[in-house]
């Protein structure tokens, strides 16, 4: 039983560059988060997907961040234009919802530096 | 905003049990509580959920008190690989998302 996978672990890139994170959810997992975290705080929700649906979005996730899910798979996020700001470790969880409540499962994380 | 508050850090002895407490006096009586813990560079691992009744399983226990105003985490043998950040989370009724606050950082030392 393989747990979410997230490519690449590691990234750096120059402000203003493209970036595009992958997340391989458990297998049959029908829900997909996204998470940000900084420094010394607790993980913050970006957005979800049920199936290929996007159901929710935070108001952290802004116009040069887009996400998707094509086939109710794998994700992906996309930051355009990055800051030195999006530097962060952005976390991917997955879900399987039979009923409440569902329990969500953590990947190890893309980890950002914008220079 | 996190409805949960948690010590800053604690200490605790390898082999003894750790306890971590929680409290969430504002839950509502369809709110779950949540325990996940953070190793160092790595995502978050689910421990343990309750809602009311205590519960058990191969790596904690969470005893809720009656009111359910507050929790209690128990790592009964503490080990050095047990030390982390452990977030205790109340999921809220009508969202799918966790909200994280920003967790006991727990030290096991020798």
């Amino acid at each position: 039983d393989t747990g979410v996978s997230q490519d690449p672990r590691h990234k750096i890139t120059k402000r203003g560059q493209n970036v595009t994170f992958r997340c391989d959810p458990i297998s049959e997992h029908n829900r997909l988060y996204w998470y940000r975290q900084t420094l010394g705080q607790g993980p913050e929700f970006l957005t979800y997907f049920q199936n290929e649906a996007q159901l929710e979005k935070s108001r952290l996730l802004s116009d040069r961040f887009s996400a998707e899910r094509p086939k109710g798979s794998f994700s992906t996020l996309e930051i355009q234009r990055t800051e030195q700001g999006d530097s962060a470790m952005y976390l991917c969880a997955s879900s399987l919802v039979v009923g409440a409540p569902e329990t969500q499962y953590f990947g190890p994380g893309t980890r950002l530096l914008v220079l | 905003d996190a409805k949960t508050t948690q010590p800053t850090s604690m200490d605790c002895a390898e082999g003894r049990a750790a306890n971590l407490p929680c409290n969430h006096s504002t839950i509502s009586g369809n709110e779950y509580v949540y325990w996940y813990r953070q190793i160092h560079s790595q995502g978050p691992q689910y421990i343990i959920h309750g809602l009311k009744n205590n519960e058990t399983n191969e790596m904690a226990s969470l005893i809720i008190t009656e009111d359910r105003k507050s929790s209690t985490l128990i790592l009964p043998h503490a080990t050095l690989r047990d030390t982390a950040v452990y977030y205790c989370i109340v999921r809220e009724y009508n969202t799918d998302k966790l909200i994280f606050g920003t967790g006991t950082r727990l030290q096991v030392f020798p």
